[in-house]
């Protein structure tokens, strides 16, 4: 069955520090992978998908698909980055979407 | 107002109630979506509209009953629910449909509570 696993609820860093929000995808054919972010009293919305190949706010994320990863990466983060992460699939025409960790940047 | 709005923010309703929830969209959007966002569940895809017909069902209960009189509005007809029906409801809105080619914009969601 087609899913998304977020094993971290919660990841705390300090100002600086290197973060990886880690993503696992479980899917049969060749995926299609998004992070979308909700950062607080804001609505949710689309922060990079994979084929864009883009750096978005400073973060990446590369497709594994050896190791069916999508992890989203920054090498510094900032309190600003503080916000709830989604990682998402397209499944033939709808996204499935993880359970979402929540990122957390103390200064 | 611009982008995706939601009304009402809160709703608490009865089990024998109806009411209705509803999504407008200001971007000149094809599609809309419905979604359920359940504590410590992922996002639920319910609904899917492209050019106003409903193109997914995803085995959502007969209880809830989508609308699409336009592109631009969405409505979620609700009746006789279930307290586990509680849950925050997202509108969101892409360019076309299917979902992956177009950026979905979500609206700020209506926070359901079933007494």
């Amino acid at each position: 069955a087609q899913r998304v696993t977020q094993p971290e609820k919660l990841l705390s860093v300090f100002k600086g520090a290197p973060v990886e929000l880690k993503c696992n995808y479980s899917y049969s054919g060749s995926p299609e992978l998004f992070w979308y972010v909700q950062y607080s009293r804001q609505r949710l919305q689309l922060l990079l998908r994979h084929i864009s190949r883009e750096s978005i706010k400073g973060f990446t994320a590369d497709l594994n698909k050896g190791e069916t990863s999508f992890h989203l990466k920054k090498p510094f983060a900032q309190e600003e980055d503080s916000a709830m992460y989604y990682c998402a699939l397209l499944n033939t025409d709808k996204l499935i979407f993880g359970t979402g960790t929540r990122l957390q940047v103390f200064p | 107002e611009t982008g995706v709005t939601q009304t009402p923010r809160h709703l608490v309703m009865g089990m024998t109630n109806k009411k209705s929830l509803k999504c407008e969209q200001h971007l000149g959007h094809n599609a809309m979506y419905w979604y359920k966002q359940s504590a410590k569940k992922p996002l639920e895809l319910m609904f899917v509209y492209s050019l106003e017909e409903r193109v997914e069902n995803n085995s959502v209960p007969s209880r809830f009953s989508p609308e699409c009189p336009n592109s631009s509005h969405l409505f979620l007809h609700l009746h006789t629910l279930q307290p586990e029906d509680s849950a925050l409801y997202l509108c969101a809105s892409s360019r076309g449909h299917p979902s992956g080619s177009y950026e979905q914009y979500f609206g700020p969601g209506t926070r359901l509570t079933v007494t």
